[in-house]
């Protein structure tokens, strides 16, 4: 069965610090990766996916995530950190066996900035 | 935005009364979904639905049922609440039924069971 774990909970920056919030997955097969967003009191939007292709996805907002297949991992990163980024931060992995199926979201990650 | 509407967006019941939440789209979608969100598991599946008329369970189904009577309405229903079943409740739709859909997700409807 496919799954994704997110380390860390909660991770804190400084306002202008990287930010790095880490996804790995597991999969049998090559797998869909994305990375929602969260604000409070709002529903998920879309930052980002890897469907094929290049390994290195741009998404909104200035972040990016590298597909890494030999770590299994889907990182998300943005060079640097603003209040508004503050929110909580989910990666998925989109079910391989069955057309129209959800996505399978990790706990989350909820991401404080400082200034 | 999507246009998704979830109703109602806040309730307080009691243990052993029936509830349900709908989600309204405006986008012709033809995949909907019911996810519940709670501290330390992120999103769980509940229901989804492939077409009116068309529902499978997830992950977490038991105590829930669903109905889509038309392509624009996915109804989740509580038969009889209980307090494990507070929660945020959201709704998703998606168009494609690639592995790439996007899911585009309503405001979130809070459940509280007392």
């Amino acid at each position: 069965a496919q799954s994704v774990t997110q380390l860390g909970s909660h991770v804190s920056v400084s306002e202008g610090a990287l930010v790095l919030l880490r996804c790995n997955y597991s999969s049998s097969v090559p797998p869909y990766l994305f990375w929602y967003v969260q604000y409070p009191n709002q529903g998920l939007q879309l930052l980002l996916k890897y469907t094929t292709g290049a390994t290195l996805v741009k998404g909104i907002n200035g972040f990016e995530a590298e597909f890494k297949k030999s770590e299994t991992s889907f990182h998300l990163t943005k060079p640097s950190a603003h209040m508004s980024d503050a929110a909580e931060y989910f990666c998925a992995v989109s079910p391989y066996n069955q057309a129209g199926t959800a996505l399978i979201f990790g706990k989350g990650t909820t991401l404080s900035v400082s200034s | 935005d999507a246009g998704i509407t979830q109703s109602p967006r806040h309730k307080v019941t009691e243990t052993g009364t029936p509830v349900t939440l709908r989600c309204h789209q405006t986008e012709n979608h033809r995949y909907m979904y019911w996810y519940r969100q709670d501290p330390g598991h992120g999103l769980r599946l509940i229901h989804y639905s492939y077409g009116v008329k068309d529902t499978d369970k997830g992950e977490v189904s038991d105590g829930y049922s669903v109905s889509r009577s038309k392509t624009e309405d996915f109804l989740l229903t509580l038969e009889s609440a209980t307090s494990s079943q507070t929660s945020v409740y959201f709704c998703a739709i998606s168009r494609d039924s690639g592995r790439d859909g996007e899911l585009f997700f309503g405001e979130g409807s809070r459940l509280t069971v007392l």
